[in-house]
C-alpha cells in the first residue's frame, strides 16, 4: 500500500515552455502533498506544501507563479513549471501523507526535468 | 530556519564493516525519520523515532533519537552493497510541524 506515482518521469523541454507534473497517490487519500526540488548529490529542498481544495504554501524563495501548483482531489496534485529555463532543470519529487499516517512521506519516483 | 546536518557527507565503507550517519537539528524535534534513496530514485521511508532516548532496530539497521530530541543515529551493522545509498534524517519543520526538514544526506558506497 501507500504508492505515490509521478508523470512523467523525464521530460526534457525546449526553453520558454511550460511543464506539467502530476503526482497520484494511487491506494490511499492524501490530504496534503508535498514538492520538492533536489539537485544532484543534494538534499531534498522543499518547495511548497499542497492541500487538498486550498491555495498551496509555498516556501521562501520559491517564485508562485514560477511552479504553479493544483491539488484539485485527494489523489492528485500538480506542478507546472511555467516559463521554464535551463536553470529550472533539475529532479522534482513530490510526496503524500496518508491522512491515516500521522508522519510518515511517501515519495513518488519523481521527474527529472531538462530545459534546453 | 531550521538546519539539520548530517555527518559525513560521504562514506566509503568495504564490505562487511559497520557504518554511521549522524543527524544534528538546530532546533528539538516532535520526532526524527529516517529515509533511503538509492542512485537515481527516490527517498523511501525506514523508520520514525518519537521518543527521547528512543533505540528501534530493523535486522543490521539500528536507529537512535538523542535525549534532547535534537540528533540521531543510523547505524548498519555488517554492511552489504545493498545498504548503498544516501541516508537522510528529516524533521519536522516546527514542534509538530507537517513539513520537514532533510538533513544533508550521507552517502554511503560499498567496496565489494
Amino acid at each position: 500500500g501507500a504508492v505515490v506515482s509521478q508523470h512523467p518521469s523525464r521530460v526534457i523541454c525546449k526553453s520558454g515552455t511550460s511543464v506539467k507534473i502530476e503526482c497520484r497517490s494511487l491506494d490511499f487519500q492524501a490530504t496534503t502533498m508535498f514538492w520538492y526540488r533536489q539537485f544532484p548529490k543534494q538534499s531534498l529542498m522543499l518547495m511548497a506544501t499542497s492541500n487538498e481544495g486550498s491555495k498551496a504554501t509555498y516556501e521562501q524563495g520559491v517564485e508562485k507563479d514560477k511552479f504553479l501548483i493544483n491539488h484539485a482531489s485527494l489523489t492528485l496534485s500538480t506542478l507546472t513549471v511555467t516559463s521554464a529555463h535551463p536553470e529550472d532543470s533539475s529532479f522534482y519529487i513530490c510526496s503524500a501523507r496518508d491522512r491515516g499516517r500521522l508522519y510518515e512521506q511517501f515519495f513518488g519516483p519523481g521527474t527529472r526535468l531538462t530545459v534546453l | 530556519g531550521q538546519q539539520v546536518m548530517q555527518i559525513p557527507q560521504y562514506q566509503h565503507v568495504q564490505e562487511g564493516e559497520d557504518f554511521t550517519t549522524y543527524c544534528n537539528s538546530s532546533t528539538t524535534l516532535s520526532n526524527i525519520q529516517w529515509y533511503k534513496q538509492r542512485p537515481g530514485g527516490h527517498p523511501v521511508f525506514l523508520i520514525q523515532l518519537v521518543k527521547s532516548g528512543e533505540v528501534k532496530k530493523q535486522k543490521r539497521l539500528t536507529f537512535q533519537f538523542g535525549e534532547a530530541k535534537k540528533n540521531s543515529s543510523l547505524h548498519i551493522t555488517a554492511t552489504q552493497t545493498t545498504d548503498v545509498g544516501t541516508y537522510f534524517c528529516a524533521g519536522p519543520s516546527n514542534f509538530g510541524n507537517e513539513k520537514l526538514t532533510f538533513g544533508t544526506g550521507t552517502r554511503l558506497t560499498i567496496i565489494p
